[in-house]
C-alpha cells in the first residue's frame, strides 16, 4: 500500500525559511517521480514543484521559482521541499505526490494527506 | 492561477446524473490527457479518472471521463450523497511546462 506522510509544517514569519518532508513507503521510491501541490484555505490546488526518481530533472510553478527547492534521498525514501523567503501567499496545506507519467501520460496517482505552512506575523 | 475552467458548483438529487466540464487550450487539455481528482470534505485529493477516460481500482463505473479538442467533462451517473465533494480537471501544459488544474467545482446532492 502506498503511503505518503508529510511533515515539518506549522508557523512562520514573512521572510523566514521552513523546510518539508515526505516519507514514502509502499513502492520503489526510487522509480517513480515526485511532486509537491498546495492548497491555500478555501482555494483549489496549485502544482507546485515536481522532481524525476533520479533527482537530475526539477519543474517548479511560476509563483515558487526561485525561492522553494525541491530534493529527494532515495536512500531514505524522502522527499524534501525547502521554502525560503516566504510569504503571506504561501500559506496552505502542502501535500506530497506521487507521480506516473507513461503511455496514459502524466498524472498524480498518489496524495499524502498534507502539512499545513502558516506564514504570518 | 487555474488555467483550465469548470464551473464553480453543480447539483443534483440522488440517482441523477451531473456533469462537470473543463475548458484549457492547446498547450495543455489540446495535447496532453485529462485527469479527474475527487476531494472530500476535509480530506487529500484522490485520483478519479486518469488519461482522460481510465479508472483506477476500486473507482465505481458511476464515473466517466470523456475529452474533445480543449475541453473534457467528468459525468457522475446515479448521485450518491456520498459523492458531495469538490472535483478538480487536471493535464500537462507543454507552455508551462508544468501540472495545471481547474478552478475546481463542487458538487452538492439535494
Amino acid at each position: 500500500e502506498v503511503q505518503l506522510l508529510e511533515s515539518g509544517g506549522g508557523l512562520v514569519q514573512p521572510g523566514g525559511s521552513l523546510r518539508l518532508s515526505c516519507a514514502a513507503s509502499g513502492f520503489v521510491f526510487s522509480a517513480y517521480a515526485m511532486t509537491w501541490v498546495r492548497q491555500a484555505p478555501g482555494k483549489g490546488l496549485e502544482w507546485v514543484s515536481g522532481l524525476s526518481g533520479s533527482g537530475e530533472r526539477t519543474y517548479y510553478g511560476d509563483s515558487v521559482k526561485g525561492r522553494l527547492t525541491v530534493s529527494r534521498d532515495n536512500s531514505k525514501n524522502t522527499l524534501y521541499l525547502q521554502m525560503n523567503s516566504l510569504r503571506d501567499e504561501d500559506t496552505a496545506v502542502y501535500y506530497c505526490a506521487k507521480e506516473r507519467d507513461d503511455s496514459g501520460g502524466y498524472y498524480i496517482d498518489f496524495w499524502g494527506q498534507g502539512t499545513l505552512v502558516t506564514v504570518s506575523s | 492561477q487555474s488555467v483550465l475552467t469548470q464551473p464553480p458548483s453543480a447539483s443534483g438529487t440522488p440517482g441523477q446524473r451531473v456533469t462537470i466540464s473543463c475548458s484549457g487550450s492547446s498547450s495543455n487539455i489540446g495535447s496532453n490527457y485529462v485527469n479527474w481528482y475527487q476531494q472530500l470534505p476535509g480530506a487529500a485529493p484522490k485520483l478519479l479518472i486518469h488519461s482522460n477516460s481510465q479508472r483506477p481500482s476500486g473507482v465505481p463505473d458511476r464515473f466517466s471521463g470523456s475529452k474533445s479538442g480543449t475541453s473534457a467533462s467528468l459525468a457522475i451517473s446515479g448521485l450518491q450523497s456520498g459523492d458531495e465533494a469538490d472535483y478538480y480537471c487536471a493535464a500537462w501544459d507543454d507552455s508551462l511546462n508544468g501540472y495545471v488544474f481547474g478552478t475546481g467545482t463542487k458538487v452538492t446532492v439535494l
